[in-house]
């Protein structure tokens, strides 16, 4: 167990749909990571969050957001979903630059 | 662009053999280069790390090789054992820490008894 928690573990929503995904930071933890994992895409980074401000973005769509609250818990926001979204989206967290713990992901249908 | 190129997609090894997967990138700002092992319905977990500074670096059966002048890195895994068996991916970061991991593809490793 890494200690990052997420939320909800399976989501089947429908094309034109929003969803949120939750993740709690293992304790300690100020950076926050989200990841995208895809068959044909593979692991690809998409938003770092540290202590609330946004450090980097990586390959995220316009329709996707992230925010990071004061009690250090995230939520990535997809928007107007599509097909090509279905995806396993992990959760990361890391107190220092190097050690990165992923959580178990959340896996994402869009039918 | 692919920035990390990882090889090969898909290895057998036999158990107590050594199974070697390869990686190389492309960005020089890279400084920092992890891989993880994947086992399935889970996420990615922390094997074994490196920086540039170094040429090699061992945790147990778990080795990293690293050439920075070729822009290359392997991971060497002694004694492979079924346990072993899980997809690995490289990855690479630009220093600072603000980026996140730019993964390879991964490499599908299965143990045989």
């Amino acid at each position: 167990d890494s200690g990052v928690t997420q939320t909800p573990k399976h989501l089947i929503t429908a094309t034109g749909q929003r969803v949120t995904l939750r993740c709690s930071p293992r304790s300690g933890d100020l950076s926050v990571y989200w990841y995208q994992q895809s068959l044909d895409q593979g692991l690809q980074f998409l938003i770092h969050y540290y202590n609330g401000e946004e450090r980097a973005k990586g390959n995220i769509l316009e329709r996707f957001s992230a925010q990071q609250f004061p009690d250090l818990h995230s939520e990535l926001n997809l928007s107007s979903l599509e097909l090509g979204d279905s995806a396993l989206y992990f959760c990361a967290s890391s107190v220092g630059e190097d050690t990165i713990y992923f959580g178990e992901g959340s896996w994402l249908t869009v039918v | 662009q692919q920035q990390v190129k990882q090889s090969p997609q898909s290895l057998i090894v036999q158990k107590g053999g050594i199974s070697i997967i390869n990686c190389a990138y492309e960005n020089t700002a890279f400084d920092y280069f992890p891989w993880y092992q994947q086992f399935p319905g889970k996420g990615p977990a922390l094997l074994i790390a490196i920086r540039p500074d170094v040429s090699e670096k061992k945790e147990g059966r778990f080795t990293i090789s690293f050439n920075k002048s070729a822009k290359q890195f392997s991971l060497h895994i002694m004694d492979s054992q079924p346990g072993d068996s899980a997809t690995y991916f490289c990855a690479a970061r630009k220093g600072g820490g603000a980026d996140g991991l730019t993964f390879g593809k991964g490499t599908h490793l299965i143990i045989q008894p």
